[in-house]
């Protein structure tokens, strides 16, 4: 099993700054790496697959970046309404995805 | 507007079977363009994922989860279906479905979740 990590558990920041979030694969994934955000209640939304590329409506300040075992989510100016947990997953491994524990994004 | 909607009892005994059903507007699982999973968030824990079903009824599961649980179809309703058994209080989570293309793709629609309490 490729156990995912992220870092750090909780991230504070404030509106406007930039927040940027780690993933690490136990071992490679190739580009097979997604990000979701996840607001309490709400169903989790799909932010970044292929490690770097956006799904329908994600606004431009989210990006990521990374390929192999090291990834990154990056929002660049922070908004209201990006506080939330983010998660990241592979599906590298079929039958075998996996996700990581999520960071949680709170207002500094 | 493709939204997808959890069910189940919220509150089930140790030992017994839950069972889960998942609702899709929007979409017609008969389409045969996704398959639909379910997946679960342990309290304090990340998300795992049970298996995954495509419209015919092909399922392939979570090896690690596989002996305890089956994922059916209902084409007519448009719906899906866990059913996982000898429940534990382990087994305490949020219960998400969602939607993947087939081959090795992410989850692109989910459902909003429901929480399952396993307790005597």
């Amino acid at each position: 099993e490729i156990v995912m990590t992220q870092s750090p558990a909780t991230l504070s920041v404030s509106p406007g700054e930039r927040a940027t979030f780690s993933c690490r694969a136990s071992q490679s994934v190739s580009s097979n790496l997604a990000w979701y955000q996840h607001k309490p209640g709400q169903a989790p939304r799909l932010l970044i697959f292929g490690a770097s590329t956006r799904a329908a409506g994600v606004p431009a300040r989210f990006s990521g970046s990374g390929s192999g075992t090291e990834f990154t989510l990056t929002i660049s100016s922070l908004q209201s309404e990006d506080f939330a947990v983010y998660y990241c997953q592979q599906y590298s491994e079929w039958r075998m995805y996996t996700f990581g524990q999520g960071t949680k994004l709170e207002i500094e | 507007q493709l939204q997808l909607q959890e069910s189940g009892p919220g509150l089930v005994k140790p030992s017994e079977t839950l069972s889960l059903t998942c609702s899709v507007s929007g979409d017609s699982i008969s389409s045969g363009t996704h398959y639909w999973g379910w997946l679960r968030q342990p309290p304090g824990k990340g998300l795992e994922w049970f298996g995954s079903i495509y419209y015919s009824g092909v399922t392939y599961y979570n090896p690690s989860l596989e002996s305890r649980v089956t994922i059916s179809v209902d084409r007519s309703k448009n719906q899906l279906s866990l059913k996982l058994k000898s429940l534990t209080a382990a087994d305490t989570a949020v219960f998400f479905c969602a939607r993947h293309l087939p081959g090795v793709n992410p989850f692109d629609a989910w459902g909003p979740g429901t929480l399952v309490i396993v307790s005597s």
